[in-house]
């Protein structure tokens, strides 16, 4: 499988903490992205990073891309009760074809 | 609105019966993809298809089939080969090197 991982698994932080998701994958890409899904709905796109950027900002979320260790970071900063979700990376392979996602890291945001 | 539409939101299954989930978009994406979704657990690709006509088998193909007669349809059929096929299925649609769009899935239960 190309499947990659997040980690931690699970994250529960208090309300205006940050909160920092980290992504690894196995194949060389074109890009990287990290979506959010609430419970039982589809997928929501947050940001893509292309394979020659290293870090890119959107709002409150900053993401990091290191290549050479096949890695990603999201970074939610000053969190909020509603960023209570699941967050996932995917990859598009450098073809551009399948979209490869991880297992997603739970976050749970208290107030 | 330009989107994505899956359906039906839920749908039964009896054993040994096939069934197939619609999938939709007015996007003008030509790659289409079907992923299922287990309790707690990331996506996994089925297959995928990046044109009218063709289409390739990703990670957990086995007890499924698709078809890619229309741009804007890629139907996939849950076979009676698919033994345990209750699951949360999820459609997307993007183009090269871009984000995915995502419908709000079809809950598959079999009674």
């Amino acid at each position: 499988s190309q499947q990659g991982e997040e980690d931690p698994q699970a994250l529960s932080i208090q309300e205006g903490e940050n909160a920092t998701m980290n992504c690894s994958y196995k194949t060389s890409i074109n890009n990287l992205q990290w979506y959010r899904q609430n419970s039982g709905r589809g997928l929501v796109h947050l940001i893509l990073i292309r394979s020659n950027e290293r870090e890119k900002h959107s709002g409150r979320l900053r993401v990091t891309l290191d290549t050479s260790k096949k890695s990603s970071s999201l970074l939610i900063t000053a969190s909020r009760a509603a960023d209570t979700a699941s967050y996932f990376c995917a990859t598009d392979d450098q073809a551009g074809t399948a979209l490869i996602f991880g297992k997603g890291t739970t976050l749970s945001v208290s107030s | 609105d330009g989107g994505i539409t899956q359906s039906p939101k839920y749908l039964f299954r009896k054993e040994g019966q096939n069934v197939t989930l619609s999938c939709e978009q007015n996007l003008n994406h030509d790659a289409m993809y079907w992923y299922r979704q287990d309790p707690g657990q990331g996506l996994r690709l089925i297959y995928y298809s990046q044109i009218v006509n063709d289409f390739q088998k990703g990670d957990i193909a086995e007890g499924y089939s698709v078809s890619r007669e229309k741009k804007e349809s890629f139907p996939l059929t849950v076979t009676s080969a698919q033994k345990n096929p209750t699951a949360f299925y999820l459609c997307a649609s993007k183009t090269w090197s871009t984000e995915a769009f995502f419908g709000q899935g079809t809950r598959l239960t079999v009674v």
